[in-house]
């Protein structure tokens, strides 16, 4: 079944212990992005990938790092967390171009609560 | 840079009626993208629509895109409470045969009531 697991998916946590977000994908897909969710600012793009060792910063990116290693994986960490990262979390994938079948459409994860104390 | 607004934000509709939902972008893009959320849960893709004039339909729901207007619509059809849910547009302005990073709308929070 075509998916994209995050991990964990409830999390609560103290300001300053660093944690990590994992990200998998099974379609071989080529751009992955991280994605906040908070009530009244709708979704907001953290970082993105456009390929294996290739991520960029999206309209939200201070406090959190990434990194793109295999093309199947994408995690987010938060280094030093703070309770202004309280928030749902959204690990997102898709096809890149239209000559293997893609639309551009978004696959998205279950999502991650994350809680910061 | 890409502005998307969707109108309204809140809907609050009667079973049966029909409405819709609008969606403006703020840049030439022919490929827009519908998706559904319901409250704590992922976000559902709905509709891709890559070309202008391209119309899709799933039951009660039919999106259309207009890219001279900039402008795409979400027509609900004889609500039922099902379609109780938040709504996001979203648009890649990249053109060709590359896809790019979509920018979403604020999101409509439609509520069907008996």
């Amino acid at each position: 079944e075509a998916q994209v697991t995050q991990n964990p998916r409830y999390l609560i946590t103290v300001t300053g212990k660093k944690l990590t977000v994992t990200c998998s994908q099974n379609m071989n897909h080529e751009y992955m992005s991280w994605y906040r969710q908070d009530p009244g600012l709708g979704l907001r793009q953290i970082y993105y990938s456009m390929n294996v060792e290739v991520t960029d910063k999206g309209d939200v990116p201070e406090g959190y790092k990434v990194s793109r290693k295999e093309k199947r994986n994408f995690p987010l960490i938060l280094e030093s967390p703070s309770p202004n990262q309280t928030s749902l979390y959204f690990c997102a994938s898709s096809h890149l171009t239209s000559g293997i079948g893609g639309t551009g459409e978004l696959f998205f994860g279950e999502g991650s609560r994350l809680t910061v104390l | 840079e890409l502005k998307v607004e969707q109108n309204p934000l809140f809907l609050s509709m009667q079973e049966g009626k029909n409405y819709t939902i609008y969606c403006n972008y703020s840049t030439t893009s022919d490929r827009l993208y519908w998706y559904r959320q319901d409250p704590g849960k992922s976000l559902e893709s709905l509709f891709v629509l890559l070309s202008n004039g391209a119309v899709k339909q799933e039951g009660r729901l039919m999106a259309s895109l207009d890219t001279k207007a900039r402008l795409s619509t979400l027509h609900i059809t004889a609500a039922v409470h099902d379609l109780s849910a938040t709504y996001f547009c979203a648009v890649d302005p990249a053109g060709g045969t590359s896809y790019g990073k979509l920018t979403f709308g604020q999101g409509t929070i439609l509520t069907v009531h008996p």
